[in-house]
C-alpha cells in the first residue's frame, strides 16, 4: 500500500537556523507529493508540491524536491522564522484520477527567538 | 465564505452519546472531504463527496459513523453511540476539482472539530 514517513518531532529551532524534515515514501505507483503546513487554531494549508520526479516545490522559503532513485521529499528552509512555527504534513497522491491524500503523522516545529 | 467552515471548534461527550460535526465548504466546491486527526497519528480518510456521485465511505472506520451531505453543500459527519477512541479532531476539506492534468488537486482544509469522548 501506500505510505509516508516523517522524522519524529517536536522539533525546536532558534531563530535562523537551517530546517530540514525528512520524508520517505512508499508508493504503488508514481504519486503527486505534498507539503501541507498547519499553523496554531489554523486548518492544514498547502505549502508547496510536486507532481514528477526531479520537480522542485517552492513557497515562502521553503523547498522541496522529489526525488525518485530515494523515494523522498525533504523539506528544507535556509532560515527559519518564528513565524514558521506549525506542524508539517508530508502527504502523497498517486493518479491523476485519484482523489485520496495519504498523510505523514506530522511533524511539530518551534522556533524560538 | 472565504474558508471552510467547521462546527463545533471542540465538543465533549459522554459515551455512549451521538454527536454531529458540520462542514461548509467553500462555495463552488464539488469535492469534500472528512479526514481524521488522532493524537500521534497522521491523517485517517474517512469519506469522500464528489457531486451528485455516490460517495466513497471505504474509510468510514465502523457503522456508528456516517455522514451526508445536503445540497451539494453543507455536510454533516455523525457519530453514534461515541468511545473512548474516537476522541480526535475531524478535519473537512473541500477542492475545486477532483484532479486535473498533473493530478495535484489542491484541497483547502477548515480548522477542525475537537471531539473528546469521556
Amino acid at each position: 500500500g501506500n505510505s509516508v514517513t516523517q522524522m519524529e518531532g517536536p522539533v525546536t529551532l532558534s531563530e535562523e537556523a537551517f530546517l530540514t524534515i525528512n520524508c520517505t515514501y512508499t508508493a504503488t505507483g508514481y504519486p503527486s507529493l505534498f507539503w501541507y503546513v498547519q499553523y496554531p487554531g489554523e486548518g492544514l494549508q498547502l505549502l508547496l508540491k510536486a507532481t514528477k520526479a526531479d520537480d522542485k516545490g517552492s513557497n515562502k522559503g521553503f523547498e522541496a524536491t522529489y526525488r525518485k532513485e530515494t523515494t523522498s521529499f525533504h523539506l528544507e528552509k535556509g532560515s527559519v522564522q518564528v513565524s514558521d512555527s506549525a506542524v508539517y504534513f508530508c502527504a502523497l497522491k498517486i493518479g491523476a484520477g485519484s482523489y485520496q491524500l495519504t498523510f505523514g503523522k506530522g511533524t511539530k516545529l518551534s522556533v524560538i527567538p | 465564505g472565504a474558508g471552510v467552515s467547521q462546527s463545533p471548534s471542540n465538543k465533549v461527550t459522554e459515551k455512549g452519546k451521538d454527536v454531529e460535526l458540520r462542514c461548509d465548504p467553500i462555495s463552488g466546491h464539488t469535492a469534500l472531504y472528512w479526514y481524521r486527526q488522532s493524537l500521534g497519528q497522521g491523517l485517517e480518510f474517512l469519506i469522500y463527496f464528489q457531486g451528485n456521485s455516490a460517495p466513497d465511505k471505504s474509510g468510514l472506520p465502523s457503522d456508528r459513523f456516517s455522514a451526508e451531505r445536503t445540497g451539494g453543500s453543507v455536510s454533516t459527519l455523525t457519530i453514534q453511540r461515541t468511545q473512548q477512541e474516537d476522541s480526535a479532531v475531524y478535519l473537512c476539506a473541500s477542492s475545486s476539482r477532483v484532479a486535473g492534468a498533473g493530478g495535484a488537486n489542491v484541497l483547502t482544509f477548515g480548522a477542525g472539530s475537537r471531539l473528546t469522548v469521556l
